[in-house]
């Protein structure tokens, strides 16, 4: 079965800085993917997603990165804000969403 | 316009115990899926109601259950309640026929605590 994995459970980044967050999945035959942010006491919230027809899709202050050889995504955040610090999620859509464990934010005022 | 929308916001039950938690899906919705979130851990995908059927279902016992009303909201159920079911449960709504990210709405759940 899939299984979605990331590579640090907690990343503190000062303000202002950009900051990195990585995911690695199991299942090659994926091919779209999300990052979901979840901040204390409220549901996941879209950030972007990617399909596996792409390497690279930019948002708002964030990038997602895909590496289908190595399957592995990167949420790069630019310039990091206080608003930032939360839980990140990557997810693996098939015929339904599998979810990574998270990588918890915080940002250093 | 509201989006999910789930009560109650908190619910403590006693081992052994049957709990039902609701979900009001975002306007326009048909489609509700649940999910378990475990404390410092992803959401883990439980079922998905479409049409007042289960769809989908998970990796979860049968003591899990659910149902869907005609007005397109839903009911988890839980019987024999485990102190392992202790979770933050979560409810996603979205238009048929798509895993429409734009549209896959979550509530912010409802955290159950089992003693």
């Amino acid at each position: 079965g899939e299984s979605v994995g990331l590579h640090l459970p907690t990343l503190s980044v000062q303000e202002g800085d950009n900051s990195i967050i990585n995911c690695a999945y199991s299942n090659s035959a994926s091919d779209y993917f999300i990052w979901y942010k979840q901040e204390s006491g409220k549901g996941p919230q879209f950030i972007i997603d990617i399909r596996s027809n792409m390497d690279k899709r930019q948002g708002q202050r964030v990038t997602v990165l895909l590496n289908k050889t190595v399957k592995h995504l990167s949420l790069q955040i630019a310039a990091t804000q206080p608003g930032d610090s939360a839980v990140y999620f990557c997810a693996e859509i098939g015929n339904q969403f599998y979810f990574g464990t998270g990588t918890s934010l915080t940002v250093i005022p | 316009d509201a989006g999910v929308t789930q009560s109650p916001t908190h619910l403590i039950k006693t081992r052994g115990q049957q709990v039902t938690l609701r979900c009001s899906p975002k306007s326009g919705h048909d489609t509700v899926s649940w999910y378990q979130q475990a404390l410092g851990q992803g959401p883990q995908f439980i079922f998905q109601y479409y049409e007042e059927e289960e769809r989908q279902r998970g990796n979860f016992p049968d003591r899990f259950s659910g149902h869907q009303f005609p007005n397109y909201s839903s009911e988890l159920n839980v019987n024999a309640l485990l102190l392992g079911d202790s979770a933050l449960y979560l409810c996603a709504s979205s238009p048929h026929g798509q895993p429409d990210t734009y549209g896959y709405t979550f509530g912010s759940g409802t955290r159950l605590t089992v003693v």
